[in-house]
């Protein structure tokens, strides 16, 4: 089935530096999409996000499916940025396929 | 709108009792998939419902079971707990494109 690998598994930053999150997937997907998970669970939605670039304040996103591979860039991080990041695809069978995320470490 | 809500939110149980997890899907949202996160195994999908029958389903053993009433309301129930199945339970629901995730249950098996 499809791998979703994510890298760097953790990453520990100092408040205001800017951090660059990779996913790549083995094969074409349906969906691609990028969650925080807070330190009580919620699993929170970044972006819906299967090609182009997408900005959301300090957040933005970019996939390029044909090479099968998607970016999170967080810049001036807060120590609220503090959590697991996830990227989930949607593979032809139609089901999720979640990464094993990147802890990140947020240091004031 | 409100989002996905979860019941209850924490829970223990002990070993080969049963227990029945309710999700509540965004208004709309005819799609409600489960998700299982462990620290070893990460998150992995349990099963998918769309207007009341099961779209699709994990590799979990039998012992895990869901259904969906007409008003999209889903609950998932797992038989004859193990230690293993403690974990933190997710739904999402979604219509079509991207999924909303509920605050999880929190199951502990002693």
């Amino acid at each position: 089935g499809i791998q979703v690998e994510q890298s760097p598994p953790d990453l520990i930053l100092q408040e205001g530096a800017n951090s660059t999150l990779r996913c790549n997937f083995s094969d074409s997907v349906n969906n691609l999409q990028w969650f925080h998970q807070n330190p009580w669970g919620q699993l929170i939605n970044l972006f819906y996000i299967p090609s182009g670039t997408k900005q959301n304040g300090r957040l933005s996103a970019t996939t390029v499916a044909t090479e099968r591979y998607s970016l999170l860039y967080i810049s001036s991080s807060q120590t609220t940025d503090s959590g697991v990041y996830f990227c989930a695809v949607v593979n032809r069978d139609d089901k999720i396929i979640f990464g094993k995320g990147t802890r990140l470490h947020i240091l004031p | 709108k409100a989002g996905v809500t979860q019941t209850p939110r924490y829970l223990i149980k002990t070993r080969g009792q049963q227990v029945t997890l309710s999700c509540s899907p965004i208004s709309g949202h005819r799609s409600v998939s489960w998700y299982q996160q462990t620290p070893g195994q990460g998150l992995q999908f349990l099963f998918e419902y769309f207007s009341e029958t099961q779209r699709n389903k994990g590799n979990f053993p039998g012992r895990f079971s869901g259904r969906q009433f007409s008003n999209s309301r889903s609950e998932m129930n797992v038989s004859t707990l193990e230690l293993g199945d403690s974990a933190l339970y997710l739904c999402a629901s979604s219509l079509g494109t991207a999924f909303s995730f509920g605050p999880g249950t929190r199951l502990t098996v002693l």
